[in-house]
């Protein structure tokens, strides 16, 4: 079975400041990819990063990026200079075979 | 169309009544999901289709949910005798092929079902 944790139900951040978002999971297969998703509350999802798991670079989309700890399964996303725009649901992702497993989500809180 | 599109955006129904959750996929993309999404918590996947055949059906929570597709195109998510327990946002996404790994997810609005 596949399964992603989320352990941070909320987290805040001064704005221009960093925050990191946590998450682990666990698959049994050898190829697949790991994702973070941002939620407005538009309910929009919208693709943050994606890191694909032989990588073993860590992927980075500008403000955004991730540090990937294949052995440990840990799949953490980093916020640099915060944005007011950036307060949302982010959700962890694992996609397998052909299905997303999504973590419970991080409500972040922005703060001016 | 431009992006995933999905109607109503809101559906009040009473409980008992059957819905229909409409789903528009991008142009292109053989792939189509159905995910639910329960207040304050994460997307439950529901189904999937390669074209119109839904080779994984075990998501869908009761034999009171259904879904068909017609060709790589359209998508309706019938919920009949509706519980309260049905009310979430119900997300549609596409994307061209079903699991390719590298193929991006491109979700839809969602459809809010309150069931009174």
């Amino acid at each position: 079975a596949q399964t992603v944790t989320q352990s941070q139900p909320e987290m805040s951040v001064q704005e221009a400041e960093t925050v990191t978002l946590s998450c682990t999971y666990d698959t049994s297969e050898s190829d697949y990819y790991l994702f973070w998703y941002k939620q407005p509350p538009s309910r929009q999802m919208i693709l943050v990063i994606r890191q694909e798991a032989y990588k073993q670079q860590n992927a980075t989309e500008n403000r955004f990026s991730v540090n990937f700890q294949k052995a440990a399964k840990s799949f953490s996303l980093k916020i640099s200079d915060s944005q007011l725009g950036d307060a949302a649901m982010y959700f962890c992702g694992l996609l397998g075979t052909y299905k997303y497993i999504f973590g419970t989500g991080t409500r972040l809180k922005v703060l001016a | 169309g431009a992006g995933v599109s999905q109607s109503p955006s809101n559906k009040v129904t009473e409980k008992g009544k059957d819905v229909e959750l409409r789903c528009d996929p991008i142009s292109g993309h053989t792939a189509l999901y159905w995910y639910r999404q329960r207040l304050g918590q994460g997307l439950e996947f529901l189904i999937y289709f390669q074209g119109n055949s839904a080779p994984d059906k075990s998501g869908l929570p009761s034999d009171r949910f259904s879904a068909e597709r017609t060709g790589e195109s359209v998508s309706t998510l019938t919920i009949q005798r509706t519980q309260q327990e049905d009310s979430a946002v119900y997300l549609c996404a596409s994307s061209f092929v079903a699991g390719n790994p590298g193929d991006e997810q491109f979700f839809g609005p969602g459809t809010r079902l309150t069931v009174l």
